[in-house]
């Protein structure tokens, strides 16, 4: 399968846990997106990658929130101190640059904190 | 402000009935909008978007700036359609800002 991958599929922990989550985008794809999807709502966006670089990041991002993407490859999305609140999934999607550029999304992590 | 909104939760058709899935968007820029599905058990993928202007499996969505609108129809639903549909705005470095969605229902 050579599409976005993301682990874990499921995550349960209790709140006041640390939790990180992993994204490995399309090979070939310099562009990496993260995404939180509550329930009866679109995903929105957090933060986005080009390359290692990290050009924007959402309000929603709290500080208790840090993404990396160390070579330009895979991403890692850490939460501290996970609150309730935080129960979601978290989606991830890479592109490359283009007049035709596409998100591919990955099938998500699913976050609950009890 | 950015804001797509799609009104419908759920819609409920029959099996050939024709289908029509609105969206609205506000944005201050030229907008770039999209739609995106998903079914069930399966991940979240592009269905089309508007400067494409092409129709996939039998939908089409047309840009209209006056009402600030991006509505996805199909003239003849199949069973096959039922999904959640997302519509989505580009707010920059293809940054998507999404609606709530809408539930397609279609019944044999």
């Amino acid at each position: 399968d050579t599409g976005v991958s993301q682990n874990p599929r499921h995550k349960i922990t209790k709140r006041g846990q640390n939790v990180t989550f992993r994204c490995d985008p399309i090979s070939e794809h310099n562009r990496l997106y993260w995404y939180r999807q509550t329930l009866g709502q679109g995903p929105e966006f957090l933060t986005y990658f080009q390359n290692e670089a990290q050009l924007e990041k959402s309000r929603l991002l709290s500080d208790r929130f840090s993404a990396e993407r160390p070579k330009g490859s895979f991403s890692t999305l850490e939460i501290q101190r996970t609150e309730q609140g935080d129960s979601a999934m978290y989606l991830c999607a890479s592109s490359s640059p283009g007049r035709s550029e596409t998100q591919y999304f990955g099938p998500g992590t699913r976050l609950l904190v009890l | 402000a950015q804001r797509v909104t799609q009104p419908e939760k759920l819609l409920s058709v029959f099996k050939g009935a024709p289908v029509e899935l609105k969206c609205n968007y506000s944005y201050s820029g030229s907008p770039e909008l999209f739609w995106y599905v998903q079914y069930s058990r399966q991940r979240l993928q592009l269905l089309l978007r508007h400067i494409s202007r092409e129709s996939i499996k039998g939908f089409t969505a047309d840009l209209n700036k006056g009402e600030t609108s991006f509505h996805l129809k199909k003239p003849f639903a199949q069973e096959e359609d039922s999904a959640m549909y997302y519509c989505a705005l580009n707010t920059g470095f293809q940054k998507l800002v999404f609606g709530t969605g809408t539930r397609l229902l279609v019944s044999p």
